[in-house]
């Protein structure tokens, strides 16, 4: 079976720190992986995937992840946070043989303080 | 870019009725939608998933005559509560897979906040 595990449930952070969110999988298949953010009361946006090539990947708004295989980890990565990205991150991985679901981490909360 | 679009966004309902939500692929055409329902302080389950022209896939402990899913055109998929009570109250979000493009391709709704009293 596949799971996807976000280890941190709550991460606070200060105003311009830098924060990682971290990721780790375990799936007997290979996979694509994906990062979403979510606004409150709001739905999902996508803030980067991978699917094949370089493992480090950029998104929106400032965002990088990194695929380890070894580690079957996509920890997410930003340099400098903003008030503005206070949200629930949402790690999650698509099943490379299936294509038909995609399935979610618990998702981490980031409190950004100012 | 592609848009999905969710309506009501939010509906209050008495228990016992039925509630139908719409999930519409605005700009493109989508062969498969998801159903996925997220708990408060919670991730997002997936209930459904819903192929045009025929009978949706649920998932393990989803009870298909609670929720019923109707996927009727490229565009639009429905999902009616059925006799709704209080522990269906949720946050219930759409996603669309894009045809032609790549399957990782999927957009997600903004959601439909469901409150049963």
């Amino acid at each position: 079976a596949q799971s996807v595990t976000q280890l941190d449930s709550q991460v606070p952070v200060f105003e311009e720190a830098p924060v990682e969110l971290r990721c780790n999988y375990s799936s007997s298949v290979s996979v694509y992986l994906f990062w979403y953010v979510q606004y409150p009361n709001q739905g999902l946006q996508l803030l980067l995937k991978y699917l094949s090539g370089s493992t480090l990947v950029k998104g929106i708004n400032g965002f990088e992840a990194e695929f380890n295989k070894s580690q079957t980890s996509f920890h997410l990565r930003k340099p400098s946070v903003h008030i503005s990205d206070t949200a629930e991150y949402f790690c999650a991985v698509l099943l490379k043989t299936s294509y038909d679901k995609v399935i979610f981490g618990p998702g981490t909360s980031l409190s950004v303080i100012p | 870019g592609a848009v999905v679009s969710q309506h009501p966004s939010r509906v209050i309902c008495k228990s016992g009725t039925s509630v139908k939500i719409e999930c519409r692929s605005l700009d493109f055409q989508a062969t498969t939608m998801f159903w996925y329902r997220q708990f408060p302080k919670k991730s997002l389950m997936l209930m459904a998933t819903s192929n045009e022209g025929s009978k949706a896939t649920y998932e393990q402990g989803v009870e298909k005559d609670k929720f019923l899913i109707n996927h009727a055109s490229l565009t639009l998929s429905t999902l009616t509560v059925t006799s709704a009570h209080p522990e269906d109250s949720s946050f219930y979000i759409c996603s669309a897979r894009h045809l032609g493009r790549a399957v990782d391709t999927q957009y997600f709704g903004p959601g439909t906040r469901l409150t049963v009293l």
